[in-house]
């Protein structure tokens, strides 16, 4: 049972415009929400983060939009740069744990 | 920032031998890590997580007599793969929570090991 699902597994984007990576959860227990970023043959690194008391989330060019009754959320790049080809992973984790649940990832392309 | 070193970063083995991961937290001490593993085109999933001190907790599905996991130091966890089979080539990752933490802090990862079994 896949809790968290993201359902794109590839997004080809133009250099400058805006990446939208999306994600879906089923398990109303999560209350906390991460996106990672994640190179072939690395391990990921932490891009931002939400909790479930607020629906928006701004780091730079980095956006996280929380959606609690759709049970979505979604990752805004703006602009997208070739540096940010990649793929990139959302989790989840219910309140007080430290176990997270990753969605199977969406390959970012940048194009120039 | 803290820092997750994990060792080799690259295994090629015939079947049937262990293979030995290290995961190391640098600058910080980690009473609990996490081991994931990572198919191909697939998301990360949760082996187990490991606890200083005392025995793993594994995840559903999870063989626990052929993922051997030691956490015998606040610095370092070992996730032992045993009578390894092609089925088992996998990256798999650690992870920890630097000390100040729990899920609300960055949760940092290692490098990565991509195991091959031949």
């Amino acid at each position: 049972d896949q809790q968290v699902k993201q359902n794109s597994p590839s997004l080809s984007v133009q250099e400058g415009r805006i990446s939208i990576l999306n994600c879906d959860y089923t398990n109303s227990m999560f209350d906390y929400f991460l996106w990672y970023k994640k190179y072939p043959a690395e391990g990921p690194t932490f891009l931002i983060s939400i909790s479930s008391i607020k629906d928006k989330n701004e780091d730079g060019r980095f956006t996280v939009f929380l959606n609690k009754s759709a049970k979505h959320l979604s990752l805004h790049i703006v602009p997208s740069q070739p540096g940010d080809s990649a793929v990139y992973f959302c989790a989840a984790s219910p309140e007080g744990a430290q176990k997270l649940v990753f969605g199977q990832g969406t390959r970012l392309t940048i194009n120039p | 920032g803290a820092v997750v070193s994990q060792h080799p970063s690259r295994v090629i083995c015939k079947s049937g031998t262990s293979v030995k991961i290290e995961c190391r937290s640098l600058d910080f001490q980690a009473t609990t890590m996490f081991w994931y593993r990572q198919f191909p085109k697939q998301s990360l999933m949760l082996m187990a997580t490991s606890n200083e001190g005392s025995k793993a907790t594994y995840e559903q599905g999870v063989e626990k007599d052929k993922f051997l996991i030691n956490h015998a130091s606040l610095t370092l966890s070992t996730l032992t793969v045993t009578s390894a089979h092609p089925e088992d080539s996998s990256f798999y990752i650690c992870s920890a929570w630097p000390p100040t933490g729990g899920v609300n802090e960055k949760l940092f990862f290692g490098s990565g090991t991509q195991l091959s079994v031949l």
